[in-house]
């Protein structure tokens, strides 16, 4: 079993729509979960990243997480062709670590 | 504030070769990660550096090694390429010694023939 597991995709939406993406976990003594957008031939941009259960917002973004059921998903509202990309859910698996691990992503494709 | 770079943004080498790329992280941010990533494997951490010491390694072998200055810049270095090599090399940067956010360079695209 990975450590970190997303669906590979790609996932479609219209534009305007919400985009959905999830993320589980094996570790449960995981402590922080990032989300990473990488557009094709660039490098990795955090774009959002959570510690508690629950909720966190910024802007159309939504990261979800639920630690009892080890995972962590990626809302984003009003989704635009710019959404276009892969994203890339990492977990830091072990206290005081700087290691990330990371799921092998997925492709979203917002249509026009 | 600048973003973290790294240098040099492509190299081609060949087999046998070694090669040194180098990782300058945002000011003020202490500890830097090495990561592969390549089609097959996704993204792999290699080590990350705090304050001059190697604190993680990863699943690499011995011809992966790294070290990082007094000015927190950092650089790792690769031996005896091997065609199985070829990837782009990411280095993230953080403040925290504590798995906080971490920020990537644009990464180093290398090539082995």
């Amino acid at each position: 079993q990975k450590e970190v597991e997303q669906n590979s995709g790609p996932l479609s939406v219209p534009e305007g729509a919400i985009a959905s993406l999830n993320c589980t976990y094996s570790d449960r003594g995981s402590q922080s979960f990032f989300w990473y957008r990488q557009y094709s031939g660039k490098s990795p941009e955090l774009i959002m990243f959570i510690y508690s259960n629950g909720d966190k917002e910024d802007g159309r973004f939504t990261a979800q997480l639920n630690k009892a059921s080890q995972y962590v998903s990626l809302l984003i509202r009003d989704s635009q062709p710019s959404d276009s990309a892969t994203y890339l859910c990492a977990v830091n698996t072990d206290t005081g670590r700087r290691a990330l691990t990371f799921g092998s992503g997925t492709r979203l494709q917002v249509q026009p | 504030k600048a973003g973290v770079t790294q240098t040099p943004r492509y190299l081609i080498k060949t087999r046998g070769q070694q090669v040194t790329l180098s990782c300058s992280p945002i000011s003020g941010h202490r500890s830097v990660s090495w990561y592969q990533q390549t089609p097959g494997q996704g993204l792999q951490f290699l080590f990350e550096y705090f304050s001059e010491t190697q604190r993680n390694k990863g699943n690499f072998p011995g011809r992966f090694s790294g070290r990082q200055f007094s000015n927190s810049r950092s650089e790792m270095n690769v031996s005896t390429l091997e065609l199985g090599d070829s990837a782009l090399y990411l280095c993230a940067s953080s403040v925290s010694s504590s798995g906080g956010e971490q920020y990537f360079g644009p990464g180093t695209r290398l090539t082995v023939t």
